[in-house]
């Protein structure tokens, strides 16, 4: 069974550029969690989706956006990007609802802000 | 809201001697614990959880962690570590009672096995 993959793996971007990132589940899994990492603030939950619908969402502003597809599929998007959306992002698959169920981790993308 | 605090940020250890690394957090409400652990450039990966029951749990890799309610502690334990544990930790809580997969995760512990 293949893992949860994230592209692109490596993105560079400027100040005031957009970005989107993609995270596709591992398959028969309903719910794709995303994380940011970074050294200062360690890992912070942004937001979750199952089932297409938003269901839980952390404490960032409104340039973070995300969305599922119908086929569990899912992307988040940055939009203005600052210095410190620099980061590590993550994405996490799981087949159910709640915590109960293991949640998977793909590499992450890595995004450079200049 | 939950938070969880590792004790330790780093933890330099020589091989095949025994680590443990510390966790508290801190809840109004029930929680479900984990570690994971992440190796580099990587993502993170699920070592134990503890949901309910035995308060001793067993992992991947020999790794085994004790749940304690009254001190609100999750202790990770190894008893003999090799040179591939060398990673960083995480220690996280989930509300029991919340939909929803959100995980609240600690600064976490990077172990460097030294041999």
């Amino acid at each position: 069974k293949a893992g949860v993959t994230q592209t692109p793996r490596y993105l560079i971007k400027t100040r005031g550029q957009q970005v989107t990132l993609s995270c596709s589940p591992i398959s028969g899994h309903r719910s794709v969690s995303w994380y940011q990492q970074t050294p200062g603030q360690g890992l912070q939950f942004l937001f979750e989706y199952f089932s297409e619908t938003q269901r839980n969402k952390g404490n960032f502003p409104g340039r973070f956006s995300g969305r599922q597809f119908s086929n569990s599929r899912s992307e988040m998007n940055v939009s203005t990007l600052e210095l410190g959306d620099s980061a590590l992002y993550l994405c996490a698959s799981s087949v159910g609802g709640t915590t109960y169920n293991e949640q998977f981790f793909g590499p992450g993308t890595r995004l450079t802000v200049l | 809201a939950q938070s969880v605090t590792q004790l330790d940020s780093q933890v330099p250890v020589f091989e095949e001697a025994p680590v443990e690394l510390r966790c508290n957090y801190s809840s109004s409400v029930s929680v479900y614990l984990f570690w994971y652990v992440q190796y580099p450039n990587q993502g993170l990966q699920l070592l134990l959880k503890y949901l309910s029951g035995s308060t001793l749990v067993k992992g991947i890799n020999g790794f085994e962690a004790e749940f304690n309610k009254s001190q609100t502690s999750f202790h990770l334990r190894k008893p003999s570590v090799h040179i591939s544990d060398t990673a960083e930790y995480f220690c996280a809580v989930s509300d029991e009672r919340a939909a929803g997969n959100k995980l609240t995760f600690g600064g976490g512990t990077r172990v460097l096995v030294k041999p």
